[in-house]
């Protein structure tokens, strides 16, 4: 069956170091992968979205690359602040069934 | 424009009980989707609702129930509460449910 999964693992890193985090996908091939980032208690905000054709997008101080032989799309933050610190949620459209399927999300906190 | 707006933003209720949400979308935005988020779980995909019908359906058993109305606003439906139930409830709004999904704030619903 079409999984996505992000590194369940929490990652801390210090500030202004860059934060890499990884969406691997198997059993399809999307047509794109979208980002979100979501705060505690509140709904996920869109961030990216990166199509199958696209290498590589930026915004601001977020990359997105999109690597279709690897199955794995990552999301990097460079010059990371506190502010960043959140959880980052990958999705790609809608699976076959017309169900939308989040990744787990990854928690990324960032230390000063 | 306004974003998603759901009410009420908390709410307890006592196992055996029913509940229903509310969720306006984004204006011009016909798609809604509904999930479930809990710790363990994750954002998991309860129903999308587009223009008054439901056209995609996650693995949640029949006491989830929504609806929609002609101006997209939408309910949803949870009966005979159990314990399981306590989570975070987020409706998205979207053009359609392949584009980017809209979040509202979400209803945290505690089941005692």
């Amino acid at each position: 069956s079409q999984k996505i999964e992000q590194n369940s693992e929490a990652l801390n890193i210090q500030e202004g170091k860059t934060a890499t985090l990884t969406c691997n996908y198997t059993n399809y091939s999307p047509a794109y992968l979208q980002w979100y980032r979501q705060d505690p208690g509140r709904g996920p905000v869109f961030l990216l979205l990166i199509r199958e054709n696209e290498k590589e997008k930026r915004k601001e101080r977020l990359k997105v690359t999109f690597d279709t032989t690897l199955k794995q799309s990552l999301f990097h933050i460079t010059a990371s602040q506190p502010a960043d610190s959140a959880t980052y949620l990958c999705a790609p459209p809608p699976n076959q069934g017309g169900k939308l399927i989040f990744g787990q999300g990854t928690e990324l906190s960032v230390k000063p | 424009k306004a974003g998603v707006t759901q009410t009420p933003r908390y709410l307890i209720k006592t196992r055996g009980q029913q509940v229903t949400l509310s969720c306006s979308p984004i204006s011009g935005h016909r798609s809604v989707s509904w999930y479930q988020q809990t710790p363990g779980q994750g954002l998991q995909f309860l129903f999308e609702y587009f223009s008054e019908t439901q056209r995609n359906k996650g693995n949640f058993p029949g006491r989830f129930s929504g609806r929609q109305f002609s101006n997209s606003r939408s309910e949803m439906n949870v009966s005979t509460l159990e314990l399981g139930d306590s989570a975070l409830y987020l409706c998205a709004s979207s053009l359609e449910l392949t584009g980017t999904q809209y979040f509202g704030p979400g209803t945290r619903l505690l089941v005692l």
